[in-house]
């Protein structure tokens, strides 16, 4: 069954400092797709990045960059030189090709950036 | 980029009432799908929304519960019936193929809370 573990709660970091978010999980299939969303106070999620099983390739976006490896199924989400903006919830995200592209969602992390 | 509209964006509710949620796609969408986010927590999949069919429901969810509809492509409901506290949470409509094959888009959410 599809499963997604993000251990950390809540992070505190002072801006300018880089953070990283750790995400694991679990799958049974072979094809399948992660994603990582932000959900700022306002609350609506906002969708950062969707990585598919066979793109290893680790990828860079501004300050955001991620890093995944299937050998550890892991999918970490760092940002560099954090801004106080960075303030939000991020969920990770798992979909599998077998389960209709249902999104199972880790328990999130609460990244406080303070100034 | 198309847009997910939700109404009512947040209600107060009483306690064994009826609420009728809705979802509005502006383009035509292969799959839409309800999450609730109790508070302080993370995304739970309630069901898919599946186009002149009954929806299909994960487990822990009822159709009784949680009737939902959907008459085309662009457009869903959901119910939550005889309410009670427990119910009280954010309801997201969301859609798949709005912002790109495979991504998952949601709506701002539907903030109930029941008395």
């Amino acid at each position: 069954a599809q499963k997604v573990t993000q251990a950390q709660t809540e992070i505190s970091v002072v801006e300018k400092e880089d953070v990283t978010l750790d995400c694991v999980y679990e799958t049974r299939d072979t094809t399948y797709y992660l994603f990582w969303y932000k959900q700022p106070p306002s609350g609506e999620l906002v969708f950062l990045i969707r990585r598919n099983s066979f793109d290893e390739q680790n990828e860079i976006s501004g300050r955001y960059s991620w890093n995944f490896q299937k050998s550890t199924s892991s999918f970490n989400f760092t940002i560099t030189a954090s801004q106080v903006v960075d303030s939000a919830v991020y969920f990770c995200a798992l979909s599998e090709a077998l389960e209709g592209n249902k999104l199972v969602f880790g328990a999130g992390t609460i990244l406080r950036v303070k100034s | 980029s198309a847009v997910i509209s939700q109404k009512p964006s947040r209600d107060i509710c009483q306690r064994g009432t009826s609420l009728t949620i809705q979802c509005q796609v502006d383009s035509q969408v292969t799959m839409m799908f309800w999450y609730r986010q109790q508070p302080g927590q993370s995304l739970t999949l309630i069901a898919t929304a599946n186009q002149g069919s009954e929806a299909t429901y994960e487990s822990g969810f009822v159709i009784d519960k949680f009737p939902i509809s959907r008459p085309n492509l662009t457009f869903s409901t959901l119910t939550v019936s005889n309410m009670s506290p427990e119910d009280s949470s954010i309801y997201l409509c969301s859609a798949l193929g709005v912002s790109g094959a495979n991504v998952l888009t949601f709506g701002a959410g539907s903030r109930l809370t029941v008395l």
